[in-house]
């Protein structure tokens, strides 16, 4: 299948800091980028649906001022946790899909955030 | 709104065990049916999908068959092997807006002992 690189995979962080995850579709062009954050023993949560050149939908609850996501190009998404405190770590997961039909969507490896 | 309930965790077997893992949902209309496998310290994989009632997802010996009347989508396989370890997810798209959004489940542990 297509292959999703997400980057880093883990990162640790001092809190009032930001931190960018970026995701990459590495061999298709991803017109649609979705992030997500999996909390322990937890599904996951679908934080944003970002479409390329376009501002990302953001799901209810979910701060958009503190989630920070860039969709400018087809193989690039970033995701910037803004001014961090712990409650944000988590594991984020983004995934990527090609068309706006019923297509596969391609999983990153996540990130895990340790903010301390 | 859509939502997926599976069944908790963690599930414990040895090895050649038959396993299922229950999953039910509740959607408007008529959602597209998936189970993503997800192995340690990696990212989430498809592992087998239906899209439509009736259908049976199949793939690496696991099956999973769409059954609209009870709204499941349980996800079986007859030999376990120790490789099989990993958490599984059932998801469903909804199919009311252009971007399918992927609604899952809390995820099953699974752990297969040799």
């Amino acid at each position: 299948g297509a292959v999703v690189s997400q980057h880093p995979s883990r990162v640790i962080c001092k809190s009032g800091t930001s931190v960018k995850i970026e995701c990459r579709s590495l061999d298709f062009q991803a017109t649609t980028m979705f992030w997500y954050r999996q909390f322990p023993k937890k599904s996951l949560m679908l934080m944003a649906t970002s479409n390329e050149g376009s501002k990302a939908t953001y799901e209810q609850g979910v701060e958009k001022d503190k989630f920070l996501i860039n969709h400018a190009s087809l193989t690039l998404s970033t995701l910037t946790v803004t001014s961090a405190h712990p409650e944000d770590s988590s594991f984020y997961i983004c995934s990527a899909k090609a068309g706006t039909a019923n297509t596969e969507a391609f999983f990153g490896q996540g990130t895990r955030l340790t903010v301390v | 709104g859509n939502s997926v309930t599976q069944m908790e965790g963690p599930v414990t077997l040895s090895e050649e065990a038959f396993l299922t893992i229950n999953c039910t949902y509740t959607a408007t209309g008529y959602p597209s049916l998936f189970w993503y496998v997800q192995y340690p310290g990696e990212g989430l994989q498809l592992l087998l999908k239906a899209t439509k009632a009736d259908d049976k997802g199949s793939n690496k010996g696991f099956e999973a068959t769409y059954r609209k009347e009870t709204t499941s989508f349980h996800l079986e396989k007859g030999s376990v092997q120790v490789s099989d370890s990993a958490v599984y997810f059932c998801a469903l798209s909804d199919p009311g807006g252009s971007n399918y959004k992927l609604t899952f489940g809390k995820g099953t542990l699974l752990t297969v002992n040799p």
